[in-house]
């Protein structure tokens, strides 16, 4: 199984360009979010699904748009890029409403915002 | 106010030593969920131990152990006999089960350097 993959590994961005990150996982999982790190600050919920046609914020959630049209796929897009945006994103996924199911994290997109 | 604290921000031993991670949470919830995350130098992050609130039984996975004391809101991690492939951020993590959204929060993470 390839469990969550992310796309694209890296990328650089200018401010105000926008951007999709994508995320796909293959274990069926309801639950899906993306988190960002930041260096001192841990990861950071940003966005959450508990299953297709449902999202809702976390606890950074400005600047940033999801949608949930599969329970495959859980795309996070920047507008209008910002360099406060610059950080390493993860895509996760879990067993829906499970809160002691484990997050199973994708191997991050490192975006850089100039 | 921080969920979870992990006062070491970098930890360096040598290898062969023991070295102990801490984790200190914070919660009001009565059913919580305790996690360890480690992140090698690859960037990915794996996935190492859960523990619920109602068991403080502590836990032994090869060089790896954990010890969870609900009277002092610790969740602290040893490794034995470190070695050079332990070294990796790691990360505690705290869930609640009142949380639908299934928040993670998250500590600032440790990063361990084990010298050969």
């Amino acid at each position: 199984n390839a469990g969550v993959t992310q796309t694209p590994k890296f990328q650089v961005l200018k401010t105000g360009q926008s951007m999709t990150l994508q995320c796909a996982q293959d274990m069926n999982h309801e639950y899906m979010s993306w988190y960002r790190q930041d260096p001192g600050m841990g990861l950071r919920l940003i966005h959450y699904s508990v299953g297709a046609g449902i999202t809702d914020q976390g606890e950074v959630p400005n600047g940033y748009n999801v949608s949930r049209s599969t329970t495959e796929d859980f795309p996070l897009r920047l507008l209008s890029a910002a360099p406060s945006q610059t950080s390493v994103y993860f895509c996760a996924s879990s067993y829906e409403g499970a809160q002691n199911s484990p997050l199973h994290f994708g191997n991050g997109t490192r975006l850089t915002v100039t | 106010a921080q969920k979870v604290t992990q006062a070491q921000t970098e930890i360096s031993v040598v290898e062969k030593e023991d070295v102990t991670l801490d984790c200190v949470y914070e919660t009001r919830d009565t059913t919580y969920y305790l996690f360890w995350y480690k992140q090698p130098p690859s960037g990915e992050l794996v996935f190492l131990i859960r523990r619920n609130s109602f068991d403080e039984q502590n836990e032994i996975s090869g060089r790896y152990s954990w010890n969870f004391q609900k009277s002092t809101s610790s969740f602290n991690f040893t490794i034995t006999a470190s070695q050079v492939v332990d070294s990796a951020v790691y990360f505690c993590a705290l869930s609640e089960a009142w949380n639908t959204g299934n928040q993670f929060y998250f500590g600032t993470g440790t990063s361990l350097t084990v010298i050969p």
